[in-house]
């Protein structure tokens, strides 16, 4: 039972315009989801986070949506740029306990 | 430089041949984890430690051991390797917590024939 979901195993997007990454979840008691970006050959980097207790959170070129009615929650990259070429993870947190839940992870490619 | 670091990175073995995947951090965390990549599930976690002698079971922790004598230091053993966990594994820690922001070493690529 996948409890954190990515439906999208890739997307393709032209550089300068704006990445959409979804991530669907079903366990509402999460609080606390993450993104991590991961180059081949390279171990998973954390990219940016976000509280239950928000809707959004930005840094940089980078923000998370979290949409807890409908228990979705969206990464976007705005303008994408082709070093942003990875996988994207996203995760969610158990509360009281210290388990992370990662997605199966979306394959993102900037061409120019 | 602040790092995690496994060792070996590739790694081809038999069917029950016991072999330990070595995990080092450098940034003096307290929180370490284990976790294997497979194609269309993820990352699923293995085990994890909240602290020197202290460890738990993640999501799927059959055919795994880990031990944490050292806060530095956290191995993962696999004492009777099957097939089955041929994949790629990922160590990773973290100030204190696991929904923290965590460190990712670079992988070890296991084959188990």
């Amino acid at each position: 039972d996948q409890q954190v979901k990515q439906n999208s195993p890739s997307l393709s997007v032209q550089e300068g315009r704006i990445s959409i990454l979804n991530c669907d979840y079903t366990n509402s008691m999460f609080d606390y989801f993450l993104w991590y970006k991961k180059y081949p050959a390279e171990g998973p980097t954390f990219l940016i986070s976000i509280s239950s207790i928000k809707d959004k959170n930005e840094d940089g070129r980078f923000t998370v949506f979290l949409n807890k009615s409908a228990k979705h929650l969206s990464l976007h990259i705005v303008p994408s740029q082709p070093g942003d070429s990875a996988v994207y993870f996203c995760a969610a947190s158990v509360p009281t306990t210290d388990k992370l839940i990662f997605g199966t992870g979306t394959r993102l490619q900037v061409f120019p | 430089e602040a790092q995690v670091t496994q060792n070996p990175r590739y790694l081809i073995t038999v069917t029950g041949k016991k072999l330990t995947v070595t995990c080092s951090q450098n940034m003096n965390h307290e929180y370490m984890s284990w976790y294997r990549q497979d194609p269309g599930l993820g990352l699923r976690q293995i085990y994890y430690s909240m602290n020197v002698e202290v460890t738990d079971k993640g999501d799927v922790p059959e055919g795994y051991k880990v031990s944490r004598k050292e806060k530095r230091n956290f191995p993962l053993i696999l004492e009777s390797p099957s097939p089955n966990q041929t994949s790629l594994y990922f160590c990773a820690s973290s100030l204190s917590r696991g929904r923290e922001k965590l460190f990712f070493g670079s992988g070890t690529q296991l084959s188990v024939l």
